[in-house]
């Protein structure tokens, strides 16, 4: 696999809650972006990052914050949460129009 | 709206047949189209892909068909085995460097022995 860690794995957490995910790599790569995975929708892209502190919206970023302070870490934060964000959250990385790597992803329960 | 178009849904074959899953885009834009492999309680694996200047690309069986004129692509999955059950995703992604991956909606393959 390649060097990608999604922590925590799994998550419960109350609405209106703040809700910290983290993708961590290894593997130096320029691009990372989270994605969302639910039944009937396949992978949605959610924010994505092209360098340090270069963060951009994909098609389901309401609700969604990233930060990305080091080359290596890549934040999705939901501010507020709701029961519409219960999914599971996938980052990934790539060096560009070629192969993205992806984690083992993050269950998050929204209660 | 989405980008790239999956079908079917679904997909039941029997041990030793061919698996066929077709995928459809609009945006010409796109130049790289792979197919992702999951297994349940993974995170997506690249499969194979394939660039609009060939037609074809094979690796063992597993084979991708692309029609640019028609702007669809397909994977074959020959000589099906039990293993092979996960749920494939098509995608698409253009050359502005980002490789922002537009994903169809899955398709769950169960090869039955």
């Amino acid at each position: 696999d390649a060097g990608i860690t999604q922590s925590p794995r799994h998550k419960v957490t109350e609405t209106g809650t703040p809700v910290t995910l983290r993708c961590h790599q290894t593997e130096n790569h320029r691009y990372m972006y989270w994605y969302r995975q639910d039944p009937g929708h396949g992978l949605r892209l959610i924010h994505y990052s092209y360098g340090v502190k270069d963060t951009d919206k994909g098609e389901v970023s309401d609700g969604y914050s990233v930060s990305r302070s080091k080359t290596e870490d890549f934040l999705l934060t939901l501010e507020s949460a709701t029961s519409s964000q219960t999914s599971v959250y996938f980052c990934a990385i790539s060096e560009g129009n070629t192969e993205a790597f992806f984690g083992q992803g993050t269950r998050l329960t929204v209660v | 709206q989405q980008q790239v178009k999956q079908s079917p849904q679904s997909l039941i074959v029997q041990k030793g047949g061919i698996s066929i899953i077709n995928c459809a885009y609009e945006n010409t834009a796109f130049d790289y189209f792979p197919w992702y492999q999951q297994f349940p309680g993974k995170g997506p694996a690249l499969l194979i892909a394939i660039r609009p200047d060939v037609s074809e690309k094979k690796e063992g069986r597993f084979t991708i068909s692309f029609n640019k004129s028609a702007k669809q692509f397909s994977l074959h999955i020959m000589d099906s085995q039990p293993g092979d059950s996960a749920t494939y995703f098509c995608a698409a992604s253009m050359r502005d460097g980002n490789n922002r991956l537009a994903f169809g909606k899955g398709n769950q393959v169960v090869v039955i022995p």
